[in-house]
């Protein structure tokens, strides 16, 4: 049963600094994985997916690499601004089988 | 993801009655995923459907629970007599598949219940 774990579940970080959120699952054996942004009482925005032949993929600011050997995924977002605060989902699929991570809730201060 | 419909986008429910949430999909889109986030928790698969075809439905609870998404009109997800621990948000998305499968999500229907 693939199992998403999200690390941390919480950051807080100064406006302006780079930071690196983590992505963990179990079973290897994925299609694609995909980060979303979620904001309070809102639904959710995908933000990368990354093909499983794929390692990275990039968008502005955003950038997130993945290790299917060692299960694990990274969103860098540099130079964060106010305005990325929200919750942050990984989630990976197979077939018709999407399993979401709990997210990190991330706060970047003004 | 703006073509995704959800309604309602808040729902109260008092205890024993029935919720009804819909769920229309962007035109074209035949495949539709409800998902459950319960608070603090991350989003947890439900059903996947396909118009008149339930083709995945084991993340849903076995009573209470049930879905459909009818040839014409739009997808809808009923719990019937709802409990406080049905309070969530409930999300719909519709597959696109554009070389690469793409879920589409909608805004959510938040269900308090009473």
């Amino acid at each position: 049963k693939q199992e998403v774990t999200q690390i941390p579940a919480a950051l807080s970080v100064p406006e302006g600094e780079n930071l690196v959120l983590n992505c963990s699952f179990t079973d290897s054996a994925i299609y694609n994985l995909q980060w979303f942004r979620q904001d309070p009482g809102k639904g959710l925005t995908s933000l990368l997916l990354i093909q499983s032949s794929q390692r990275e993929q990039t968008s502005g600011r955003l950038n997130a690499s993945l290790d299917k050997s060692s299960g694990r995924s990274t969103l860098y977002i540099a130079a964060s601004q106010p305005g990325d605060s929200a919750t942050y989902l990984c989630a990976v699929i197979r077939n018709n089988d999407m399993r979401f991570g709990a997210g990190t809730r991330l706060t970047v201060k003004p | 993801n703006a073509g995704v419909m959800q309604n309602p986008r808040h729902l109260v429910r008092r205890r024993g009655q029935e919720a009804r949430l819909r769920c229309s999909p962007m035109k074209g889109h035949s495949h539709v995923y409800w998902y459950r986030q319960l608070p603090e928790e991350g989003l947890k698969f439900m059903v996947y459907l396909q118009k008149e075809n339930i083709i995945d439905e084991s993340g849903m609870p076995k009573e209470r629970f049930s879905a459909e998404f009818p040839k014409e009109g739009p997808s809808i997800l009923r719990i019937q007599q709802v409990v406080r621990g049905d309070s969530a948000a409930y999300f719909c998305a519709s597959l696109r598949f554009e070389g690469v499968e793409t879920q589409y999500f909608g805004p959510g229907t938040r269900l308090l219940v009473l």
